[in-house]
């Protein structure tokens, strides 16, 4: 079965500066999916980021980037020029072809001023 | 473009009752999938529906069930509640079926906050 860890119940960054969000993921596919969702205080879910295993390349969404490592499968989330908006649990997600998603336990990030 | 719809946003119900909670689809999204979102067990898959059939299953006795519609609005039926199915369920919209295609992002609505007394 895969699984998804966040090792991280709780983190904080002052404004403006970065910070890395851990998640490792436990499969034995070679082509799978992983996501990283906000879930800001109003309980909707955001995708924030989105990265295909096939490929090496790692993604970035304006101030949002991981570190794909799949070797060692693991997929971090960096949050760049933090904002306090950016304050919500984090989720990590897996999904290999023609499944469903699979989420860690979550990070809750506070971003303070 | 409207997003995913979920209603009620509440719902408190007693022991042994039953509750469906609904679920609109962003306008031409074919793939209803459900979770449940406790503390204790995070986020867990309960099923999805693509084009009025059920393409998948989580690890949930049979009291938990759904249905989709020709419109692709979709229902979840919970039967005899129990004090452990106090979660907020939320369901996530799709163009493309999470089992049958390729990754499609999930859309996903703020939840409906089920809580049993």
């Amino acid at each position: 079965a895969q699984t998804v860890t966040q090792s991280q119940p709780e983190m904080s960054v002052q404004e403006a500066e970065t910070v890395t969000l851990s998640c490792t993921y436990d499969t034995s596919e070679s082509n799978y999916y992983l996501f990283w969702y906000k879930q800001p205080p109003s309980r909707q879910m955001i995708l924030v980021i989105r990265q295909e295993a096939y490929k090496q390349q790692n993604a970035t969404e304006n101030r949002f980037s991981v570190n794909f490592q799949k070797a060692a499968k693991s997929f971090s989330l960096k949050i760049s020029d933090s904002q306090l908006g950016d304050t919500a649990m984090y989720f990590c997600a897996f999904m290999k072809f023609h499944n469903d998603m699979r989420f860690g336990a979550g990070t809750r990030l506070t971003v303070k001023p | 473009k409207a997003g995913v719809t979920q209603t009620p946003r509440y719902l408190i119900k007693t022991r042994g009752q039953q509750v469906t909670l609904s679920c609109s689809p962003i306008s031409g999204h074919r793939s209803v999938s459900w979770y449940q979102q406790t503390p204790g067990q995070g986020l867990q898959f309960l099923f999805e529906y693509f084009s009025e059939t059920q393409r998948n299953k989580g690890n949930f006795p049979g009291r938990f069930s759904g249905r989709q519609f020709s419109n692709s609005r979709s229902e979840m039926n919970v039967s005899t509640l129990e004090l452990g199915d106090s979660a907020l369920y939320l369901c996530a919209s799709s163009l493309v079926s999470m089992v049958g295609g390729a990754g499609g992002e999930a859309f996903f609505g703020q939840g409906t906050r089920l809580t049993v007394v």
